[in-house]
């Protein structure tokens, strides 16, 4: 399965737009792109997904480069209630794209 | 819209006994997928259930763990004869489909005593 890489950590102030990265060199062309987030004690959140294009919903905005081998998910402005750890996941090819593999993410921390 | 439910939210059992995880996907949703989480660690998917069938249980352990989705109520995980290493949380999630958005419960905290 193809890999994502992410920084550990990252700190943003509130109402500052944030941008979290992800590598992910190994995606085949087949693999969606999707981004989860989850708050302590709670359950994965589904933030956002795509494929190729870049993509925008009420909760995020995912920038996909060209060559596809990363993607940035960018928060327009960030509140208190969106620190919490922020997983970029790619689909398992093949038709198992239910398959959601979960790193290690990245901890975003926001700043009164 | 009641969203996925799972209980008990918090389980203690020693070890040899049996675990029992129910979970209420959203209504309208009829697959189900359970994951875990040690401690430290990432979500990792155990099995991926419709009405009455396993599709796949790939990530389940072949030994102690069992899961089903009958007709009528909850989805069940079943760990039989627990160990220490069985403590975790378990999550539960529910799509309409086999679609890209997966909506999780609040989980079950299982500690092994």
């Amino acid at each position: 399965d193809a890999k994502t890489t992410q920084p550990n950590s990252m700190e943003s102030n509130e109402e500052e737009p944030v941008h979290l990265p992800c590598n992910h060199s190994t995606i085949s062309g087949t693999d969606y792109i999707h981004w989860y987030r989850q708050l302590p004690s709670q359950g994965p959140e589904y933030v956002i997904h795509g494929l190729t294009s870049n993509v925008n919903n009420r909760m995020a905005s995912l920038a996909i480069a060209e060559d596809r081998k990363s993607s940035t998910l960018i928060l327009h402005r960030a509140t208190l209630r969106d620190a919490a750890v922020y997983y970029c996941i790619l689909s398992a090819s093949g038709g198992s794209n239910y398959k959601l593999t979960f790193g290690k993410g990245t901890l975003l921390t926001v700043n009164p | 819209n009641a969203g996925v439910m799972q209980n008990p939210r918090h389980l203690v059992r020693r070890r040899g006994q049996e675990a029992r995880l129910r979970c209420s996907p959203m209504k309208g949703h009829s697959h189900v997928y359970w994951y875990r989480q040690l401690p430290e660690e990432g979500l990792k998917f155990m099995v991926y259930l419709q009405k009455e069938n396993i599709i796949d249980e790939s990530g389940m352990p072949k030994e102690r763990f069992s899961a089903e989705f009958p007709k009528e109520g909850p989805s069940i995980l079943r760990i039989q004869q627990v160990v220490r290493g069985d403590s975790a949380a378990y999550f539960c999630a529910s799509s309409p489909g086999n679609i890209y958005e997966q909506y999780f419960g609040p989980g079950t905290r299982l500690t092994v005593t």
